[in-house]
């Protein structure tokens, strides 16, 4: 079973960077499977951030434009967020999630880790 | 972007009652359409993908139907562990979109 888990600063600065790390076991990160990420802001609801597949292919939630960007570390076995030029709008607790190849749902989720932009 | 619309927004109910959850999409997907379920402090869980499919692991008292622009989740008798936020969600078309949630609370 795979299990994902979520970490980064829960602080971070407006204008500045957030970055995200998704921890993946019980599965290789280069196996047939699509890592992607999701967020909630404080009530309201979910909103797709984008995912990529371990050779390196991604898709992207166009309403966040060249902000957003995903990585794969296959020597860790992780996977990686980052989106630039943060505002108040960026405060939302941040999901990692996977979906099987060929798939059209995400069938593992991380707990999600709050990300507040404040200074 | 298709647009997703759940309904209630709300809903009310006793343990043991029969709850339905509306998805309706802005646009045809097929039945590319999965529902999940949101606890405070739980990572979220699948519970029905392709409209209507059963993830494993999933009680049998939830169901899923529908085909196109209009879908249902329904819980037959519900228990108390079944107090969440459901939503829906599409991948037709990109962007992947959910709805906005349904807030199930104890009557």
């Amino acid at each position: 079973q795979v299990q994902l888990q979520e970490s980064g600063p829960g602080l971070v600065k407006p204008s500045d960077t957030l970055s995200l790390t998704c921890a993946v076991s019980g599965s290789s990160i280069s196996s047939n499977n699509w890592w992607g990420w999701i967020r909630q802001p404080p009530g309201k609801g979910l909103e797709w951030i984008g995912y990529i597949y371990y050779s390196g292919s991604t898709y992207y939630n166009p309403s966040l434009g060249s902000r957003v960007s995903l990585s794969v570390d296959m020597s860790k076995n992780q996977f990686s967020l980052r989106l630039t030029s943060v505002t108040a709008m960026d405060t939302a607790v941040y999901y990692c999630a996977s979906k099987r190849d060929r798939e059209r749902y995400f069938d593992y989720w991380g707990l999600g880790i709050l990300v507040t932009v404040s200074s | 972007d298709i647009q997703l619309t759940q309904s209630p927004s709300f809903l009310s109910a006793s343990v043991g009652d029969r709850v339905t959850i509306t998805c309706r999409a802005s646009q045809g997907v097929n039945n590319y359409l999965a529902w999940y379920q949101l606890n405070p402090g739980k990572a979220p869980k699948l519970l029905i993908y392709t409209a209507s499919t059963l993830q494993s692991g999933v009680p049998s008292r939830f169901s899923g139907s529908g085909y196109g622009t209009e879908f249902t989740l329904t819980i037959s008798s519900l228990q108390p562990e079944d107090f969440a936020t459901y939503y829906c969600q599409q991948l037709y078309n990109y962007p992947v979109t959910f709805g906005q949630g349904t807030k199930l609370e104890i009557k």
